[in-house]
């Protein structure tokens, strides 16, 4: 199992830009979640799903979109870039069932600079 | 929201030495996981413990959930256990969202 792979690992962008940062799982866990990490900082979770076709947001979701449209994938999607959102952004997946919650298994990250 | 506080900050160790680190939680939780962030910016999922004691062999957790907190133990430290180590919960209802400490960064030289 290749585990939590996201794309790309490193990126720049200008003001006022938009991209998607890609994940994707093999595990066939139903639980999907993203996070930024603020140097310095621990992690924030920005949106989270509970399967496909379900997303809800965390602690630090504007500027932010997500979709769930397979069990696998998992993108988030930036539309007007901007300074504050130069972070390193990490995604991750777990199984749980609602009342019992397993370990989150993390992505590489993906390092976006905003300029 | 459930607060995670981590001590200490910083650690500085010599080599071989042995270490302690602590993770302490504001609420009842479901879910503590311990991990390693090295230089690289790589999170390495070291122990998923909500309760108990686990081992993997020089590190070893507990969590005393009934007093709301865990330990993180590094025996004979090696130069590779430099990083920071962050513990993350997750609350006891219906919330499966991790909150995260603001890590212990530890540096062992050689």
């Amino acid at each position: 199992n290749a585990g939590v792979t996201q794309t790309p690992k490193f990126r720049i962008l200008k003001i006022g830009q938009s991209m998607t940062l890609q994940c994707t799982q093999d595990m066939n866990h139903n639980y999907m979640y993203w996070y930024r990490q603020d140097p310095g900082m621990g992690l924030k979770l920005i949106y989270y799903s509970v399967g496909a076709g379900i997303t809800d947001k965390g602690e630090v979701p504007n500027g932010y979109n997500v979709s769930r449209s397979t069990t696998e994938d998992f993108p988030l999607r930036l539309e007007l870039a901007a300074p504050s959102q130069t972070s390193v952004y990490f995604c991750a997946s777990s199984f749980a069932t609602g009342v019992f919650y397993n370990e989150q298994f993390f992505g590489p990250g993906t390092r976006l600079t905003v300029l | 929201g459930i607060q995670v506080e981590q001590s200490p900050p910083d650690l500085i160790l010599q080599e071989g030495a042995n270490s302690t680190l602590r993770c302490n939680f504001s609420d009842s939780v479901n879910n503590l996981q311990w991990f390693h962030q090295n230089p690289w910016g790589q999170l390495i999922n070291l122990f998923y413990i909500p309760s108990g004691t686990k081992q993997n062999g020089r590190l070893s957790a507990t969590t005393v959930a009934t007093e709301r907190y865990s330990l993180l133990y590094i025996s004979s430290s090696q130069t590779t256990d430099s990083g920071v180590y962050f513990c993350a919960v997750g609350g006891a209802f219906g919330n499966e969202k991790l909150t995260f400490g603001t890590g212990t960064r530890l540096t062992i030289i050689p």
